[in-house]
This record gives C-alpha cells, structure tokens and sequence, in this order.
C-alpha cells in the first residue's frame, strides 16, 4: 500500500543531543517531501521540502533533512536540540500518482527534549 | 506562504446537530483542502475545494456528511452535518500559495467536541 511510514510515535532526547527522526515512504515514483511541525494546540508549520537535487535540504531552525531514494526514506535531522524544539513532527509526502496535487501524512513523532 | 485564518477555534456541539467551520485565506488561492485529525493522530485528507465547482472527497468522507463551499478565492465553508460523537477532533484548513510551490500552509484549526 502507498503510505508514508513513521516508526518513531515518541522519541526523548536531552537538550543539546542530536535528534533523527524517521520517514520512510512507499509510493509509485518519487513523491515530493515535506517535514511539518506541530506545537500544542497550534497548526501546522512547514519545516522543509524536498523536491529534486541535492538530497540533502535545510530547513528553519537548524533542522536539515536528507532524502534517499535507494532506502524510500526521508529523514529529519538536527545537531543541538532545545527544549523549545518539544513537539509533534509529521512527515508528508505528495506523490505523482495525484500529479503532486495531494498530500498524506505520517502519523507523526512526539518529541520530548529534556532540560 | 499564505496565511490562513479559522472561526471558530473551537466548538462544542449536542449530537445531530450541524456546524459550521469557516476558512479565510489572506490571499487568493487556486485550492484550498480540509483535514480532519483526532487526537494524537495523523492529518486525514477529507476533501479538495476549488472555487466555482464541487469539492473532491477522499475515500470515508461524503458532501452529505460534510459539504464544502467555495464561493471565490479567499473563502472556504466545511460543514459538519448531523454531527456524532466520532466527529470530535480538529478539523484544518490548508492551501498553496500562488508562487507555484507545491507545500501546504495549514489554518490553526478547528477543535470540535460532540457531546
């Protein structure tokens, strides 16, 4: 089945650590990629994308993720984190399949940083 | 990016009522999609909106339990029909904005309680 695949419900780290949050995605093609960010009770806030190119892409506050196609993964990565980083992160992937028009969520991560 | 607002920010309901959810983007856009998340759940697609036509739903979800207006560029309606206590949850509107760019920007959203 087509999906985009979060292993990690909650993750813990400590403040400073470095953080990898999982993606893997199951798609027909190559879908386009996207990292969001929910705090408590807000929307959602876009982190990054991946469209094409440099596998590797930055997004705002340190984040970084790296795309591969050999493992269908799309993982978020960030060297230092803050307690202020606290939060539900979903990978979102919009695949050819819907000429890149729509865009399905993993169940995302719950992150917990730890002064 | 666009910015999206939503009214009410949340809401509680008797069952087999229906209610209203209004989306205003800040700028004009192409189409705008509603989502529908329970707690501590991922984001499910509900429905694309573009102006001027009926809305597209995804697999679960109908125009009679959910019917969505989108009378001009700006403006998007979901309803919740004869709502149920399995309709509590948030609900979130999102769209593109007009630079071509395939991300979503996403409202604050919605929290629906049905009692």
């Amino acid at each position: 089945a087509q999906s985009v695949t979060q292993p990690d419900a909650r993750v813990t780290v400590s403040e400073g650590a470095s953080l990898q949050l999982r993606c893997k995605y199951s798609y027909s093609g190559t879908p386009y990629l996207f990292w969001y960010v929910q705090y408590q009770r807000q929307g959602l806030q876009l982190l990054l994308k991946y469209y094409s190119g440099d596998p590797v892409v930055q997004g705002v506050n340190g984040f970084e993720a790296e795309f591969s196609k050999s493992d269908s993964s799309f993982h978020l990565r960030k060297a230092s984190v803050h307690w202020s980083d606290s939060a539900v992160y979903f990978c979102a992937a919009s695949p050819p399949n819907t000429g890149y028009q729509n865009f399905y969520f993993g169940k995302g991560t719950s992150l917990t940083v730890i002064p | 990016s666009v910015l999206l607002y939503q009214k009410p920010n949340r809401d509680i309901c008797q069952s087999g009522t229906s209610l209203k959810i209004q989306c205003v983007a800040d700028s004009q856009v192409v189409s705008m999609f509603w989502y529908q998340q329970f707690q501590e759940q991922s984001l499910m697609l509900m429905a694309t909106a573009n102006e001027g036509s009926e809305a597209t739903y995804e697999s679960g979800f109908t125009k009679d339990k959910f019917p969505i207006s989108r009378p001009n560029l700006t403006f998007s309606t979901l309803t919740v029909n004869n709502a149920r206590p399995g309709d509590s949850s948030i609900y979130f509107c999102s769209s593109r904005d007009g630079t071509g760019g395939i991300e979503q920007y996403f409202g604050p959203g919605t929290r629906l309680t049905v009692l």
